[in-house]
């Protein structure tokens, strides 16, 4: 157990909605980060987050957003929804510095 | 350019065999930290080992070592013994001190019994 906490695990929604993915890093994480995981490729990176602030943005779509939370927690936001969106988003958090991330299960999201 | 390359897209072993997965990367930086992160069926993302740039000593955690040559900028992942349980995917990532990862394209290892 990683301690990174996603919600939720499985989602199975139509094109042109709406979803958000939730994300708790670890006790005394600052910094998040959102990935983006298609069948058999590699890890795509969307967007960081440090200490409620955003720090680095990857090739995030328009239609996509986060933020994080005074608490630390972060959403990931999809909308208008593509076929192309299903995949799996990792959130992985670390404490702020360049060590390594720490990952969530992940949210499986099937845009149908 | 701030990449990984992972030249091998599938590699097979033998149970009880040793494998080597290889890596190299590209940066400008001269402190950055190296790692191999495992991703089985699960999908689950789980590190297996990290290396900092500064430290010439290799890294190693029971069957798995890696072999570090800074100046060829390559970070190879070797398992020993291998196990049923160490088929998946595995993927060579670096971080820099601006707080970027980057991760390269994966192996996938196959462990034949």
């Amino acid at each position: 157990d990683s301690g990174v906490t996603q919600t939720p695990k499985h989602l199975i929604t139509a094109t042109g909605q709406r979803v958000t993915l939730r994300c708790s890093p670890r006790s005394g994480d600052l910094s998040v980060y959102w990935y983006q995981q298609s069948l058999d490729q590699g890890l795509q990176f969307l967007i960081q987050y440090y200490n409620g602030e955003e720090r680095a943005k990857g090739n995030i779509l328009e239609r996509f957003s986060a933020q994080q939370f005074p608490d630390l927690h972060s959403e990931l936001n999809l909308s208008s929804l593509e076929l192309g969106d299903s995949a799996l988003y990792f959130c992985a958090s670390n404490p702020g510095y360049t060590g390594e991330l720490f990952f969530g299960e992940g949210s499986r999201l099937t845009v149908l | 350019a701030q990449t990984v390359t992972q030249s091998q897209p599938e590699m097979s072993v033998q149970e009880a065999e040793t494998v080597t997965l290889s890596c190299t990367y590209d940066t400008s930086e001269s402190d950055y930290y190296l790692f191999w992160y495992k991703q089985p069926p699960s999908r689950q993302m789980i590190l297996v080992i990290r290396q900092e740039a500064y430290k010439q000593q290799n890294a190693t955690e029971n069957r798995f070592s890696v072999n570090f040559q800074k100046a060829a900028k390559s970070f190879s992942l070797k398992i020993s013994d291998s196990q049923l349980g160490d088929a998946a995917m595995y993927f060579c990532a670096y971080s820099l001190r601006t707080y970027k990862y980057i991760f390269g394209t994966g192996t996938r290892l196959k462990v034949l019994a």
